[in-house]
């Protein structure tokens, strides 16, 4: 069964803190996503990935950053956390290629920043 | 520049249909997708439409025209399950995914 995990559900943290969101997919997809979603507005992408160590910033990048050291990992990093990140992160992979390649999504991580 | 239209929100009734609409203006367009997301969850993939026309799955069907850049999400026989948002997102030319606000549809007995 397809599957993605992210490392926790609920994480409340402080301004100025460093933060670290993990996600990690078993099915050997090439595409990685970090998606940020807020009440009103539609899933917002961050950063992708299309591979091992390759980066792409999507629309909203500012204040984050990514790393992707292995096919199956994608880490989110927030340098110093702000209010304003306060939100629902989602993660999501998909094959390579074009056409129709169905995202899949990790359960979320709701991120309170103090 | 790209933009998803759909309503916030919507209400109907156990057992009948509604139909949940979108409209996409995108640089390009190679489909468009329905994911469910019920409160607190992960989206999961419902349909997919790239060419136009309806597409049956179950009690769920899509419908796309590309001319008219809209598409609709049909629930027919519907269960209080069925409560939950609908997201339509449209994959562009460079094959990224641009997403709508979702629709809450909230299910009444």
């Amino acid at each position: 069964d397809v599957k993605v995990t992210q490392s926790s559900r609920y994480l409340v943290k402080r301004t100025g803190e460093k933060v670290f969101l993990e996600c990690v997919q078993d099915m050997d997809h090439e595409n990685m996503f970090w998606y940020r979603q807020d009440p009103g507005l539609g899933l917002r992408l961050i950063y992708f990935s299309y591979d091992v160590k390759m980066k792409e910033k999507g629309d909203i990048p500012e204040g984050y950053s990514v790393s992707r050291e292995k096919k199956e990992r994608f880490s989110l990093i927030l340098e110093s956390a702000s209010t304003n990140q306060t939100s629902m992160y989602l993660c999501a992979s998909s094959l390579r290629g074009e056409g129709y390649n169905e995202q899949f999504f990790g359960p979320g991580t709701r991120l309170t920043v103090l | 520049g790209q933009n998803i239209d759909q309503p916030t929100e919507m209400t109907a009734t156990e057992g009948a249909i509604v139909q949940i609409n979108c409209t996409y203006q995108t640089s390009g367009f190679n489909g468009l997708f329905w994911y469910q997301q019920h409160a607190g969850e992960a989206p999961t993939f419902l349909s997919y439409n790239v060419l136009d026309g309806l597409e049956e799955k179950g009690r769920f069907s899509s419908f796309l025209s590309r001319s008219k850049g809209y598409s609709y999400l049909l629930l027919k026989e519907l269960q209080m399950k069925d409560s939950a948002s609908y997201l339509c997102a449209a994959l562009d030319s460079n094959y990224q995914l641009i997403w709508g606000a979702g629709t809450k549809l909230i299910i009444k007995p």
